[in-house]
This record gives structure tokens, C-alpha cells and sequence, in this order.
């Protein structure tokens, strides 16, 4: 089945970019998607981007897809306190409604 | 509009006993999923249900079931609580059977003792 893979853990200044990183299996997958989530709260759906783009942008945040190694990555640009979090990598599987999580990056940024 | 809702937001149960959880999609929705979150981990799937009838089903045992009612509203029951049951439960609405946008509840933090 579809397996989704992240790091689990990245620190950053404020104020420096963030880069983190998925790879995942299933190579139909037609959207793939970032989630954030806070502490104590549901998931915020950040961005997603259609597998035949190779980046998309949205302000601070840039996602970049090589699909050839089922790579995906999020940056984000100029990272802010209220940016630490826990990122999530999503791929659907068996149709876009059922998404397969990675385990989530937390980010921790410091002063 | 309002967002998804879920109900109630926290909840204590012992071991062997049911639960029932609640979802309210967002206005126009009319798909539902589920999913749990284990301490540490992503989210995994449960359920989703469309225009009431179940669409998917995750690997989870038969002590899951859900229902989804005809104003799109749904409930999530689990019986015979584990302690591994132990989770954020998770709901999602999207408005159609397919689509690349799901929206999250806060979920619902089920703690079994």
C-alpha cells in the first residue's frame, strides 16, 4: 500500500527558510497535499499541488514535486514563530477523500 | 460560514465500554470522513461516508462503525473500548465523493483508562 515518509523533527532561526521534506510510494497520486497542525488542534489544510506541476507558490510557502524520485518538499520562506507547528505530508490512495499520512515534521522556531 | 464541528471536544472512557462521536460537515458538504490520530503519529483513515451510504472503509476492526444522517451530519461509534483506542479522532468534509479539497474539525480527544 501507499507509504508516506518525513523527517521528524527541524529547528530553524527566525526569520531563515524552512525546508521540509516527504517521499512517498504511490506515483498515481494526483494532488499531494501539506497540513499543519498546532497544538491541541485539527489540521489545517496549508497547500496542495497537481502532480504535473514541478513547484507552486503561495506567499511564503513554495512546494516543490520531483516526481520521479516521489519527492515533495515545502518551504517556507522568512519563518515566523507562528510557523512552529507539526507539518503533514498527505498522498490520497483508492481516491482523493482517503489520505495517507506521513508521521509529521515538527518544526521548532527559535529566537 | 461555520467550520467543522465535532463533539464532544474531550471524553474519558474505561475500558470495555461504547462511545459515540459527533460531526457537523460544513454547510453544502455532503461528505464525511473520519479519521484517528495516535499520539505521534499521522492521522489513518477510518471511514467516509457520501450521501449517507459508506464510500470507504480503513483498516480498522468491526468495533468501528459510523453513520451518516440525511442532513449530512455523522456519528462514529467505537464499542468494546481498547486502551490503544486511546486518540484525536479526526472528521473531514468536502463537498463532493471526489475532491482535492478536505476540510479538518479540532477533533475529539478520546482517552480509554
Amino acid at each position: 500500500g501507499e507509504d508516506v515518509e518525513q523527517s521528524l523533527f527541524l529547528s530553524v532561526r527566525e526569520g531563515d527558510s524552512s525546508v521540509i521534506n516527504c517521499t512517498y510510494t504511490d506515483s498515481s497520486s494526483t494532488y499531494l497535499y501539506w497540513y499543519k497542525q498546532e497544538p491541541g488542534a485539527g489540521l489545517q489544510l496549508l497547500t496542495y499541488i497537481f502532480s504535473n506541476m514541478d513547484m507552486k507558490q503561495d506567499q511564503r510557502l513554495t512546494v516543490l514535486l520531483n516526481k520521479k524520485d516521489k519527492h515533495l518538499s515545502l518551504r517556507i520562506a522568512d519563518t515566523q514563530t507562528g510557523d512552529s507547528a507539526i507539518y503533514f505530508c498527505a498522498v490520497p490512495s483508492g481516491g482523493y477523500n482517503k489520505l495517507i499520512f506521513g508521521a509529521g515534521t515538527r518544526l521548532a522556531v527559535h529566537p | 460560514d461555520a467550520g467543522v464541528t465535532q463533539s464532544p471536544t474531550h471524553l474519558i472512557k474505561t475500558r470495555g465500554q461504547q462511545v459515540t462521536l459527533r460531526c457537523s460537515p460544513i454547510s453544502g458538504h455532503k461528505s464525511v470522513s473520519w479519521y484517528q490520530q495516535v499520539l505521534g503519529q499521522g492521522p489513518q483513515f477510518i471511514f467516509q461516508y457520501y450521501e449517507k451510504e459508506e464510500r470507504g472503509r480503513g483498516n480498522f476492526p468491526d468495533r468501528f462503525s459510523a453513520r451518516q444522517f440525511p442532513n449530512y451530519s455523522s456519528e462514529l461509534n467505537v464499542n468494546a473500548l481498547l486502551l490503544g483506542d486511546s486518540a484525536l479522532y479526526l472528521c473531514a468534509s468536502s463537498a463532493r465523493l471526489v475532491t482535492y479539497e478536505q476540510y479538518f474539525g479540532p477533533g475529539t480527544r478520546l482517552t480509554v483508562t
